[in-house]
């Protein structure tokens, strides 16, 4: 199975800067097949990006991602307070589906 | 706009079967864009797909981690997938999730997942 690592595992930054999370695959990943997701705490996960750089419906343009093959990023431009929570990249190109291990974008 | 809501017992004893039911509400099942799908999250810990479902009961897809044990069914007639797991351990002790998955295409098992459902935490302990 493909194993997605993703760094860091803590970034700790203030609101209005800018955060890069990495997802790094241990195989190509098929056709850009790459999710983002973010997971706020007793929540869900809520889908951001899929096919590595489309936004989902009603995601803030300040979301944005990038990558192909085996590195992929999701950049948030400046970040807003609802934004501090976990992340997770998921492939979805080859089965069995795999998730990252998630970085946490912390309040600095 | 689409809900799903699992339920299901928050207890099982270890060696006994975790069953876990989602209903979908605010739109139809049978679709050929979409997969029914489980994820679960130990606790403190990261996302484990464990498989997916078309509409039709058809197609089913499972990971090979879960080793036999998984079981995914459907009835769309109730607007219900559901979750049977066996020979449960601590090691299942989890928040399960339903979702949704998207199809990159119509012949594509590839999908990702929008929306989920709140999640159901289930403990396996004696």
């Amino acid at each position: 199975e493909i194993v997605l690592t993703q760094s860091p595992g803590t970034l700790s930054l203030s609101p209005g800067e800018r955060a890069t999370l990495s997802c790094r695959a241990s195989q190509s990943v098929s056709s850009s097949y790459l999710a983002w997701y973010q997971q706020k705490p007793g929540q869900a996960p809520r889908l951001l990006i899929y096919g590595a750089s489309s936004r989902a419906i009603g995601i803030p343009d300040r979301f944005s991602g990038s990558g192909s093959g085996t590195d992929f990023t999701v950049t948030i431009s400046r970040l807003e307070p609802e934004d501090f929570a976990v992340y997770y990249c998921q492939q979805y190109g080859t089965s069995p589906w795999t998730f990252g291990q998630g970085t946490k974008v912390e309040i600095k | 706009q689409l809900q799903l809501q699992e339920s299901g017992p928050g207890l099982v004893k270890p060696s006994e079967t975790l069953s876990l039911t989602c209903t979908v509400s605010g739109g139809s099942m049978s679709s050929s864009s979409y997969y029914w799908g489980w994820i679960r999250q130990p606790p403190g810990k990261g996302l484990e797909w464990i498989g997916s479902i078309y509409y039709s009961g058809g197609t089913i897809y499972y990971n090979p981690s879960l080793k036999g044990r998984v079981t995914i069914s459907v009835d769309t007639s109730k607007g219900q997938f559901s979750l049977r797991l066996n020979s449960v351990t601590a090691a299942d002790t989890a928040v399960y999730y339903c979702a949704r998955g998207v199809r990159v295409r119509v012949s594509s098992q590839s999908s990702w997942f929008d929306p989920w459902g709140q999640g159901t935490p289930v403990t396996v302990s004696s």
